[in-house]
């Protein structure tokens, strides 16, 4: 079946502005990640969602981040008055959310976002 | 928080030469994972190893889970050019609640010369 799918792939923008970024999970799957990566660093965790709710958003930077999941598909990313520093690709995941142990995450090709 | 390191954070081999990474978190972690990302590419999902002291072979890879399980390694026998790219560990830290939070290492980027 389909991966998890990201749009857009790019998303370039400018300092202040507000971005969604859009993450389509596999079918089936009811946790989903997402993750921040910086050049020549590993993922860095922002939240994961397990069905709609946030099961643990102690990675979102600042109050300026935020995501939904709002029907327990689909999640969108959200941030506020960027920055340049928020300029990395921005991975998604997701598993089939087992409970009580770590479950394979897939991850999808990311957006990367550029601030200027 | 907890850390994850990785060591080295480059390695270039001849193919052929073996390869092996370490990895280092500052927690007891519950599991530890491996992914390979390839250069422009997303991390892909590669092993769990979850017993103290777990060794597990994947063809030419082999991975291991320290005793304590604070440390783990990559070895990879006889490199491929289809080796190429960046290694990283990550685990979710022991004791709590939070499967699916993992923490990444920096990763190891391997070059391999024909």
């Amino acid at each position: 079946g389909a991966g998890v799918s990201q749009t857009p792939s790019n998303k370039v923008t400018e300092k202040g502005k507000y971005v969604e970024l859009r993450c389509d999970p596999i079918s089936g799957h009811t946790a989903l990640y997402w993750y921040r990566q910086s050049l020549g660093q590993g993922p860095e965790f922002l939240i994961y969602f397990q069905g709609t709710g946030a099961a643990d958003d102690s990675g979102l930077p600042n109050d300026r981040f935020f995501a939904v999941r709002p029907e327990g598909s689909v999640s969108t990313l959200k941030i506020q008055r960027t920055e340049r520093g928020d300029s990395a690709v921005y991975l998604c995941a997701s598993s089939l959310g087992l409970s009580g142990s770590t479950d394979t995450q897939y991850f999808g090709p990311g957006t990367r976002l550029t601030v200027l | 928080g907890q850390q994850v390191m990785q060591i080295p954070q480059y390695q270039h081999v001849q193919e052929g030469e073996d390869f092996t990474t370490y990895c280092n978190s500052s927690t007891t972690l519950s599991n530890i994972q491996w992914y390979k990302q390839r250069p422009g590419g997303h991390p892909v999902f590669l092993i769990q190893l979850v017993k103290s002291g777990e060794v597990k072979k994947q063809k030419r890879l082999t991975f291991q889970f320290g005793e304590a399980k604070k440390n783990s390694s990559l070895h990879i026998t006889a490199t491929q050019t289809t080796d190429v790219g960046t290694y990283f560990c990550a685990g979710p830290e022991a004791g709590g609640t939070s499967y699916g939070k993992l923490t990444f290492g920096q990763g190891t980027i391997l070059t391999v010369h024909p």
